[in-house]
């Protein structure tokens, strides 16, 4: 079977930093993406892994250990625009490595 | 420009009747998918597609259908034996994600398509 598990909301302060997790069980593991969604509109693609470690890109970093089965998305010097939805996805394996599972979502409201 | 065009942006429907929601890519991808997303829920997988002529259920395939007669095109149909069709539909598409292939395999996404059933 497969579950992924993501906190269901989250409120930051602008400017500050925060972390959303995301915790995996899957028959097969190929790589993890993170996107982010707003409201009304289509995911854009944040990030991608499937090695161990961190992996940096402008104010987000997004980290993955495979033997725990857990990743996180880093957000840093939040600004209003960040608020929306982050989505964790994990690619199957083999004959499963075009199946992409997303979990539920975590809505990130930003105050000022 | 490369992407996807999913069409109609707005749907409504009677019960008991099907419609089909179209998606075409120009990325030459291999795999396709249809996700459905309903409010303040993540994306669930109805059916993805490897290759042309080829196609797997999701996690939520019962009452929907697809096909997979040309790479560029993947249309989904709802049919009256889904029982609560109304929801956001994306489809989107991708490398097959297989050992040796370039990129990352990230999914490209389209608009997405409203479903409301009346």
């Amino acid at each position: 079977g497969q579950n992924i598990d993501q906190p269901t909301e989250m409120t930051a302060t602008e400017g500050a930093i925060v972390q959303i997790n995301c915790t995996y069980q899957t028959s097969g593991f190929n790589g993890l993406f993170w996107y982010q969604q707003h409201a009304g509109e289509a995911p854009t693609f944040l990030s991608y892994n499937v090695l161990d470690g961190l992996e940096e890109k402008g104010r987000f970093s997004s980290f993955l250990s495979r033997s725990k089965g857990y990743s996180y998305l880093l957000l840093k010097e939040l600004q209003m625009k960040d608020s929306a939805s982050y989505l964790c996805a994990v690619r199957g394996y083999g004959s499963s490595a075009s199946k992409i599972i997303f979990g539920s979502g975590t809505r990130l409201s930003i105050r000022p | 420009d490369g992407g996807i065009t999913q069409s109609p942006k707005y749907l409504f429907r009677k019960e008991g009747q099907n419609v089909t929601l179209s998606c075409e890519q120009n990325l030459n991808h291999d795999a396709m998918y249809w996700y459905r997303q309903d409010p303040g829920q993540g994306l669930r997988l109805i059916y993805y597609s490897q290759i042309v002529n080829d196609f797997q259920k999701g996690d939520i395939a019962e009452g929907y259908s697809v096909s997979r007669e040309k790479k560029e095109s993947f249309p989904l149909t709802v049919t009256s034996a889904q029982k609560n069709p109304t929801a956001f539909y994306l489809c989107a598409s991708s490398i097959r994600g297989l050992a040796g292939e370039e990129g990352t395999g990230e999914l490209f996404f389209g608009e997405g398509s409203r479903l409301t059933v009346l």
